[in-house]
């Protein structure tokens, strides 16, 4: 089946420690995009990727890093740096490097720091 | 921020009645998206409408669009249990940008 998986589902960080987030593709789509959403606000958008070996910030990027070695991949390196990073992040892709088409999501990591 | 806003942000229907959701928006855009979330699951696209049209549908969904006031509606008709969810209308421009969301639910 087609589609993007992140893993893991779930993650506990204690302060201080970096940890990475997985998000894979089969949909041989060009753009990833990660997204951070916090209970009762909408996603907000913190890197994202139109092809590979480049990528751009997104509105809070901050205490985050990502790479995109490979068209399918896309990890996210929650650095120590980011403050508050207690939140439910979510990877998605889309055809092409333009926004036009839709969205297609994961099924989300939560991250919980201890 | 370039989030748009939904409205209401909590909804509560009984099974059969409609629900409709609006989103205001601020940017200029290509295209408007409504998405679906599950809770605790990721987001499921329901539908696009292009920034030349003013109404889509979908099965039991009705979308419109007014470019001019900035704004949209999602329409649900005859909703089901099945509905309960988050939905959130995504603004495409030079990016997407994503709403704060209506909670439905529908009581059996």
């Amino acid at each position: 089946d087609g589609g993007i998986t992140q893993s893991p589902k779930y993650l506990f960080r204690k302060e201080g420690q970096n940890v990475t987030l997985s998000c894979e593709q089969n949909l041989n789509h060009d753009a990833m995009y990660w997204y951070r959403q916090d209970p009762g606000q909408g996603l907000r958008l913190i890197y994202y990727s139109q092809i590979v070996n480049d990528f751009q910030k997104g509105d809070i990027a901050e205490g985050y890093s990502v790479s995109r070695e490979k068209k399918e991949s896309f990890p996210l390196t929650v650095t120590s740096a980011q403050k508050n990073p207690t939140a439910f992040y979510l990877c998605a892709s889309s055809i092409g490097n333009r926004v036009t088409g839709e969205l297609f999501f994961g099924e989300g990591s939560r991250l919980t720091v201890l | 921020s370039q989030q748009g806003e939904e409205d209401p942000q909590a909804l509560s229907i009984q099974e059969g009645e409609n629900a409709t959701m609006n989103c205001s928006y601020k940017t200029s855009i290509n295209n408007l998206q409504w998405y679906r979330q599950n809770s605790g699951r990721g987001l499921v696209h329901l539908i696009l409408i292009r920034s030349n049209e003013r109404e889509k549908h979908s099965g039991r969904l009705r979308v419109t669009l007014d470019t001019s006031k900035k704004s949209s509606s999602l329409l649900i008709t005859a909703s089901r249990a099945a509905d309960t969810a988050s939905y959130f209308c995504a603004t495409a421009g030079n990016q997407f940008y994503f709403g704060t969301g209506t909670s439905l639910t529908v009581i059996p």
